[in-house]
């Protein structure tokens, strides 16, 4: 299995919703990342978590919360989001520590704020 | 954070190479990296290239690195109108878990 595998693929949620985004890999990455990208923009890093742990917050507003359960699986909570919010969500993951690996990327989910 | 900068848009002819430029500021990057993204999808990585080499060949890929002048680019041999999509140059940054994307290349192929 050489994939991330994000759901839902289309989300649309009002202000006051509280929704989550689910990342899954089974390719033994120790690395999980969550990007969001605006059209025509290129990806912006939100979180990093390596092992597990959160290693990197890329001082993310608080209405976005990450979770890692456990090493394949990564979540994104949403609540209270704002219209600007909308966006590509991306899920990425690699290899733990060195080495020239790049990300895999998911195809990622397409969220609508209302 | 570090600066990644690429031209916004290239528009070739079926059969002819592409070439997209990107340049870069840390010049402490170890990997360089080019990805594919195509209309509603993730990013697919293409090649790869250590800050070491020059020139990394990869089918009708070929990655030319001047770290002098800090400049990246990607030759796509005998374009194809399924090469259309967006391509982003990527840094990875001293610490590794960081990459920093440059704006992204539309590329337009006709055929």
């Amino acid at each position: 299995d050489t994939e991330v595998t994000q759901t839902p693929k289309h989300l649309v949620m009002g202000m006051t919703n509280k929704k989550s985004l689910k990342c899954e890999q089974h390719m033994g990455h120790r690395a999980m990342y969550w990007y969001k990208q605006k059209a025509k923009k290129p990806p912006e890093l939100m979180f990093v978590y390596s092992y597990e742990k959160l290693s990197i917050n890329e001082s993310v507003p608080s209405r976005f919360s990450p979770e890692c359960p456990n090493s394949s699986l990564l979540n994104l909570h949403l609540h209270a989001l704002q219209p600007e919010d909308s966006a590509l969500y991306l899920c990425a993951s690699s290899q733990g520590t060195g080495g020239p690996s790049g990300y895999t990327f998911g195809s990622g989910t397409r969220l609508t704020v209302v | 954070g570090e600066d990644v900068e690429q031209s916004l848009f290239l528009s070739v002819r079926e059969g002819d190479s592409s070439v997209i430029n990107c340049t870069y500021t840390d010049s402490s990057s170890t990997y360089l990296y080019w990805y594919k993204q195509e209309p509603g999808a993730g990013l697919q990585l293409l090649t790869y290239i250590f800050s070491n080499m020059d020139m990394k060949q990869d089918q009708r890929l070929t990655v030319l690195l001047n770290k002098k002048d800090k400049h990246l680019s990607l030759r796509i041999a005998d374009t194809q109108t399924g090469d259309s999509a967006i391509y982003f140059c990527a840094e990875r940054s001293g610490n590794f878990n960081k990459f920093y994307f440059g704006s992204g290349t539309k590329l337009n192929v006709k055929p």
